[in-house]
């Protein structure tokens, strides 16, 4: 059956980097995009980017241009999510999940979310 | 970007209620429109895509429509399970935009 198991959660510091990753099984890795979704709290959900694990081909929404890095490691079928100049608005719970390549995608399997905290 | 405005922001219901929840694009978005259903402390769950699919497994009483710039998600007779947040997505253009939710409350 499909899963995407994400890394633990994480507290950093104002300033820091995050990086978090997402083991994808039971399907052919590079056959589908990983998106990067977060919820603050409080908050809805935002949309980060997605990444092609088949090429690296990334896709980042334009507001954390800069600042988050999507790669993939095709020999263990996993992906990363690195932010960085962390501070108190980038805490969430971070979601990969998963979705068919091309236009109109849906993300029909989720990681199960990655608590990460930003605090002095 | 595409401005996805959902409505209600919050609704309160009983079991065996018939709901609906709507959302509208700022532009055209075609039928590439989702809705998901989300509980505090689990991932997002995706119950229609492309406007009015039913996702494999998603109960067959969750239905999904489409007129003109207006998307709506229809619960008939609401169960216990289903107070959740609803928050509807549009995958026509990047960057990919949620409505803003709504919370689904036991009245």
């Amino acid at each position: 059956q499909v899963q995407l198991v994400q890394s633990g959660a994480e507290v950093k510091k104002p300033g820091a980097s995050v990086k978090v990753s997402c083991k994808a099984s039971g399907y052919t890795f590079t056959a589908y995009y990983i998106h990067w979704v977060r919820q603050a709290p409080g908050q809805g959900l935002e949309w980060l980017g997605w990444i092609s694990p088949n090429n690296g081909v990334t896709i980042y929404e334009q507001k954390f241009q800069g600042r988050v890095t999507m790669t993939r490691d095709t020999s263990i079928s996993t992906v990363y999510m690195e932010l960085s100049k962390l501070t108190s608005d980038d805490t969430a719970v971070y979601y990969c999940a998963r979705s068919r390549v091309g236009s109109g995608y849906y993300n029909e399997y989720w990681g199960q979310g990655t608590l990460v905290t930003v605090s002095s | 970007d595409m401005q996805m405005t959902q409505s209600p922001s919050s609704l309160s219901a009983s079991v065996g209620d018939r709901v609906t929840i709507t959302c509208r694009a700022s532009q055209n978005i075609a039928t590439y429109l989702n809705w998901y259903q989300h509980k505090p402390g689990k991932a997002p769950q995706l119950l229609i895509y492309d406007a009015s699919s039913l996702q494999s497994g998603a109960p067959s009483r969750f239905s999904g429509s489409v007129s003109g710039p207006d998307f709506t998600l229809t619960i008939d007779s609401l169960q216990p399970e289903d107070f959740a947040t609803y928050y509807c997505q549009q995958t026509y253009r990047t960057p990919i935009t949620f409505g803003q939710g709504t919370r689904l409350d036991i009245k």
